[in-house]
């Protein structure tokens, strides 16, 4: 089965410099894979998603995961964080074939962002 | 398009009540899954339908829970009775089939006193 650890509960970095949120995956085959963002008191929305073509995925508002393989990763990154960054940010993965395909979370990673 | 349509956005009871949560899922989208969001035990996939048949209902916490999809374009979870354990946010969700990726709604905050 497939699963997910996020090895980060909480990221805090300054405004201006470079985000890091680390995943690692379990699967079997080749997965897809997700980052969804929470703002506070707000729904998930759908950051970037890979699905077996680029390994280096570009997302909305500036962020990007790349695929990696042999180290069964899949970080999450942005050049330089933006107060409006602040969140929580899930790494999910896709379990099952066809039409039966549900989603594993993460526990999620609360990134804070600093003046 | 709308996205997927929650109500009520908030929702406070008293224990013992029947509470319904109800959810619109984007136009066209085969698949709709609900879950639950609380601090101590993060996001849970309750169940999930594709074209209006539950498929799997394996995360459902116990009988007091029940989920309906009546139509393509209308999906109730429900409560009955409610206990002040299931205060959490209840999130549902849908997506295309066959595709991974899933659309949320902005949820239902509901708080069991």
């Amino acid at each position: 089965a497939q699963s997910v650890t996020q090895l980060d509960s909480h990221v805090s970095v300054s405004e201006g410099t470079p985000v890091l949120l680390r995943c690692n995956y379990s699967s079997s085959y080749s997965p897809s894979l997700f980052w969804y963002v929470q703002h506070p008191n707000k729904g998930l929305q759908l950051l970037l998603k890979y699905t077996s073509a680029a390994t280096l995925v570009k997302g909305i508002n500036g962020f990007e995961a790349e695929f990696k393989k042999s180290e069964t990763s899949f970080h999450l990154t942005k050049p330089s964080a933006h107060m409006s960054d602040a969140a929580e940010y899930f790494c999910v993965v896709s379990e099952g074939a066809g039409n039966n395909r549900k989603l594993i979370w993460g526990l999620g990673t609360s990134l804070a962002v600093n003046p | 398009d709308a996205g997927v349509i929650q109500s009520p956005r908030h929702e406070v009871t008293e224990m013992g009540q029947e509470v319904t949560l109800r959810c619109k899922p984007i136009s066209g989208h085969n698949s709709l899954f609900w879950y639950r969001q609380t601090m101590m035990r993060g996001l849970e996939l309750l169940i999930y339908f594709n074209n209006n048949v539950p498929i799997d209902d394996s995360g459902m916490p116990e009988d007091r829970f029940s989920a309906k999809m009546p139509n393509a374009s209308f999906s109730t979870l429900k409560i009955q009775p409610s206990e002040p354990r299931d205060s959490a946010v209840y999130f549902c969700a849908s997506s295309p089939m066959g595709v991974s990726e899933q659309y949320f709604g902005p949820g239902t905050r509901l708080t069991v006193t």
